[in-house]
């Protein structure tokens, strides 16, 4: 079956980059139409896409914080990277990865993970 | 970007009752929408994509209808489960955009 899991530092200081780690499993991101986005959500806000990546290493991003959003993948290893530079407490969060596929569904987001809280705090 | 609209931001309702909740685009999307719950302190789950299509497994007393700008959920015959906030997304162009959210309570 198909999960996706998310892994990364609960805590980072301001100014710090956070990396993010999204393990897939189920699927392969080396399969035709496979995709993997990262979407975070504040505490008792709502979601927000922040990047994905394709099966082609194509790359999308936020607009409002693509300078400061690296995403990649490692297809043989089936994880996805994010990084976020710069960090700052506004950016304290649950943060999801979750899969897109362009075979199915419209191209929803039909898998996520379970999410991984982060907190930018001195 | 486009930007999604929800109304209402939270409503309270009964077990039995019909619910409803609009989703509005500020440019067309064709039948790019898709419906999330979100259930406290769990992930979202997917309900409908294409705007009508309900994914698999779940009860049919959820539907969405809708094509362009204008979109809506419902849910027939409102069960304890369904307590939850409810999120639409379009899947039109990217970035992919949410909208803020309905809390449904019972």
């Amino acid at each position: 079956q198909v999960t996706l899991r998310e892994s990364g530092p609960a805590l980072v200081k301001p100014t710090q980059t956070l990396t993010l780690t999204c393990t897939i499993s189920g699927f392969s991101l080396g399969t035709t139409g496979m995709c993997v986005s990262w979407i975070r959500q504040p505490p008792g806000k709502a979601l927000e896409s922040l990047a994905r990546i394709d099966w082609d290493n194509e790359k999308y991003y936020s607009t409002s914080l693509k300078t400061r959003l690296t995403i990649s993948k490692d297809t043989s290893k089936n994880q996805v990277f994010l990084t976020m530079t710069d960090m700052d407490p506004v950016d304290t969060g649950t943060y999801y990865c979750a899969r897109m596929s362009y075979t199915s569904g419209w191209n929803a987001f039909d898998f996520w993970g379970q999410g991984t809280m982060v907190t930018v705090s001195s | 970007d486009i930007q999604m609209t929800q109304s209402p931001t939270s409503l309270s309702a009964s077990v039995g009752d019909r619910v409803t909740i609009t989703c509005r685009a500020n440019q067309t999307i064709s039948n790019f929408l898709n419906w999330y719950q979100q259930k406290p302190g769990r992930a979202p789950n997917l309900v409908i994509f294409g705007a009508s299509s309900l994914q698999s497994g779940v009860p049919s007393r959820f539907s969405g209808s809708g094509s362009g700008t204008q979109f809506t959920l419902t849910i027939t015959s409102l069960q304890p489960g369904d307590l939850a906030t409810y999120y639409c997304q379009q899947s039109y162009s990217t970035p992919r955009t949410f909208g803020q959210g309905t809390k449904v309570e019972i």
